[in-house]
């Protein structure tokens, strides 16, 4: 069965408080890892997507990184503005499977 | 340029009433989706459409659901006799040819469909 499952579901950070958020996934026939970010009342934006254990991808103040099952998304001296949801998908034939997703907040 | 768009942004309906989403893709884009978003749930995969054609159509819930798309453009999702569970954020994404590789979805913002 597919299954991708984030944690912590919820994550309040200090402003400049780095951190780090996990998915854990199924490994059979992935075809990529991808992270999405979502805001209240609106579509989940594209962030990355990692393809390969040992791949990395950076933007601003957020890095992804994968392992054989397992990938990270690590938070460097957040702002409030990055508050939001945080979505991991795996792909698998033409569609994503999603996890629950991890609700961070940064307070200033 | 333009992304993906949907219409409406909310609908209410009456339990029994069919509704009809519509989303607009990103212009070239040949792959389009369909995915719902309930309360506390994460996204759940409805139904996808390469061209006009529909390979997969494993998450549509029931027979009371279904999409067309045409003009390898826009598409609608319809739901007939709608139930309250039916109550949900349905999402549409689109992504570049997916047979050549898995290429990230770019999703719209959504159509919150509340049946009272």
């Amino acid at each position: 069965e597919d299954q991708v499952t984030q944690s912590p579901e919820a994550l309040r950070l200090q402003e400049g408080e780095s951190s780090s958020l996990n998915c854990s996934y199924t490994v059979s026939g992935l075809r990529g890892l991808f992270w999405y970010r979502q805001d209240p009342g609106k579509g989940p934006e594209f962030l990355f997507t990692l393809y390969s254990a040992g791949e990395e991808k950076e933007k601003e103040r957020l890095k992804a990184t994968l392992t054989k099952k397992e990938s990270f998304l690590h938070i460097t001296a957040p702002k409030p503005e990055d508050s939001a949801t945080y979505l991991c998908a795996r792909g698998i034939r033409e569609k994503l499977t999603f996890g629950t997703g991890t609700r961070l907040t940064i307070i200033p | 340029g333009a992304g993906v768009s949907q219409s409406p942004s909310n609908k209410v309906t009456e339990k029994g009433k069919d509704v009809e989403l519509r989303c607009d893709p990103i212009s070239g884009h040949t792959a389009l989706y369909w995915y719902r978003q309930s309360l506390g749930q994460g996204l759940e995969f409805l139904i996808y459409f390469q061209g006009n054609s529909a390979p997969d159509k494993s998450g549509l819930p029931s027979d009371r659901f279904s999409a067309e798309r045409t003009g390898g453009s826009v598409s609608t999702l319809t739901i007939q006799r709608t139930q309250q569970e039916d109550s949900a954020v349905y999402l549409c994404a689109s992504s570049f040819l997916p047979g050549q590789g898995f290429h990230e979805q770019f999703f719209g913002p959504g159509t919150r469909l509340t049946v009272l």
